[in-house]
């Protein structure tokens, strides 16, 4: 079964710049997660998704960041403009079911090392 | 108060060792207990769920005391692989969208000595 693809996994940017992550779940997972986790710290979840609707994106800096999961696969996330505290990795999440649940299982992609100079 | 808080560590150890890390949560409606492992530059894996009756699978032990509100994780005879950063999650449901989400705390640096 392939697992969650991400991509770029590295991007270098000036500050003020804009930039694009893009992920692919698991095939048939109803929830998409996206993370940032900055060194020394655990993932702070940015925003869910249920199939391609949001459900929680209380902590996304909405003046700077915006996400998408159009059809309800494959999702987007993007910073403009950056900023230096931005940098950190992004890393996208997928389970299987539509509201999460106690027996759900989180599995993560290879994340997108973000660094704004 | 963070909702999630562990010992950042690092926990060093020798080869063979006993060592336990713990984990305390601040939302009593909490619903799910995990523990995720996550090597150096790489992304969080699932190591084991926590169950309130106590679960272990291998090496692995862990406990989850709701009254006192906190999770441990103990890991026998230390192997060298172990040394990685122990991630721990708590899953809450929210009451007004009735989905749940994942809360982690920081992680603790564990690195096994030779």
């Amino acid at each position: 079964e392939a697992g969650v693809a991400q991509s770029p996994r590295y991007k270098i940017i000036e500050k003020r710049q804009s930039v694009a992550f893009w992920c692919n779940p698991i095939s048939g997972h109803a929830t998409l997660y996206w993370y940032q986790q900055i060194l020394g710290q655990g993932p702070k979840l940015l925003i869910q998704f249920q199939n391609n609707g949001v459900v929680d994106d209380s902590q996304l800096p909405k003046d700077r960041f915006s996400a998408e999961r159009l059809k309800g696969v494959d999702s987007t996330l993007k910073i403009q403009p950056a900023k230096l505290e931005d940098s950190a990795v992004y890393l996208c999440a997928s389970s299987l079911l539509i509201a999460g649940g106690t027996t759900d299982t989180q599995y993560f992609g290879p994340g997108t090392r973000l660094t704004v100079l | 108060r963070k909702e999630v808080e562990q010992d950042p560590g690092p926990f060093n150890v020798p080869e063979g060792a006993t060592v336990a890390f713990n984990c305390t949560y601040s939302n009593s409606a909490s619903q799910s207990f995990f523990w995720y492992r996550q090597d150096c530059r790489k992304e969080p894996k699932l190591l084991m769920s926590v169950y309130s009756s106590g679960n272990e699978d291998g090496r692995f032990t862990a406990q989850l005391n709701r009254a006192s509100q906190y999770i441990s994780l103990l890991i026998r005879d230390s192997k060298l692989s172990d040394s990685a950063t122990y991630l721990c999650v708590v899953n809450i449901r929210d009451n007004t969208s009735g989905t749940y989400k994942y809360i982690f705390g920081t992680g603790t640096r564990l690195k096994v000595l030779a």
